[in-house]
């Protein structure tokens, strides 16, 4: 079965630099959450998107921005890149308008580590 | 804050025997779910529990939930060598919601 891709799969960038990462949900699936996991700690929201609006926001840089594309992909894009954004950057898609009463299960890609110098 | 807390944060157990993890909330919630993540890799979903449930079993695995206590435990039984990893509860306020992460138990099976 499909799962979520992440590109790239590890980026070196260096301090002040931008970088921008991308996310093709699973087939189907209309929402994108983006979730972002420091060395050693568990994962924070970052922002979701459903039918390519914003649904919601964590806590989420204003030196970040996403969105969410027509074909349902998505991208998060970091500027001026600190060391302390250095970390596993997760996105996850899940499917709301066909989910009727069931809760949406969300789907992690593998991430995309990310390493600022 | 942090919306889940699990405990034990470590865990070493012999291979074979049952592991047992323990996750507590603060919030209402709609659904809880466990994931496995080893080392600094993927997030892998194990199994999600709606609120109006209060256990359910996937294979090895069994999770209780108790919305009274806010708590939710994660049983693995007969734990093998690639059950190594970290175990997350997540919680969702809402079916639709972003999912909350607790800290973690990380699980290491000897052999």
């Amino acid at each position: 079965a499909a799962g979520v891709i992440q590109s790239p799969r590890h980026l070196i960038k260096e301090k002040r630099e931008t970088a921008t990462l991308k996310c093709y949900p699973i087939p189907r699936h209309d929402t994108v959450y983006w979730y972002q996991q420091g060395p050693g700690q568990d994962p924070q929201f970052l922002i979701s998107f459903y039918e390519k609006m914003q649904s919601d926001k964590g806590s989420i840089p204003d030196r970040f921005s996403a969105q969410q594309f027509s074909d349902y992909h998505s991208e998060l894009n970091m500027s001026s890149l600190e060391l302390g954004d250095s970390a596993l950057y997760f996105c996850a898609s899940s499917q709301r308008r066909l989910a009727g009463l069931r809760s949406y299960e969300q789907y992690f890609g593998p991430g995309t580590r990310l390493t600022v110098t | 804050s942090q919306q889940g807390e699990e405990d034990p944060q470590a865990l070493s157990i012999q291979e074979g025997e049952n592991a047992t993890m323990n996750c507590s909330y603060k919030t209402s919630i709609n659904n809880l779910q466990w994931y496995r993540q080893n080392s600094g890799r993927g997030l892998v979903h194990l199994i999600l529990i709606r609120s109006n449930e209060r256990e359910k079993h996937s294979g090895r695995l069994r999770v209780t939930l108790d919305t009274s206590k806010k708590s939710s435990s994660l049983l693995i039984t007969a734990s093998r060598a690639a059950d190594t990893a970290s175990y997350f509860c997540a919680t969702a306020p809402n079916r639709d919601d972003k999912i909350i992460f607790g800290k973690g138990t990380r699980l290491h099976i000897l052999p």
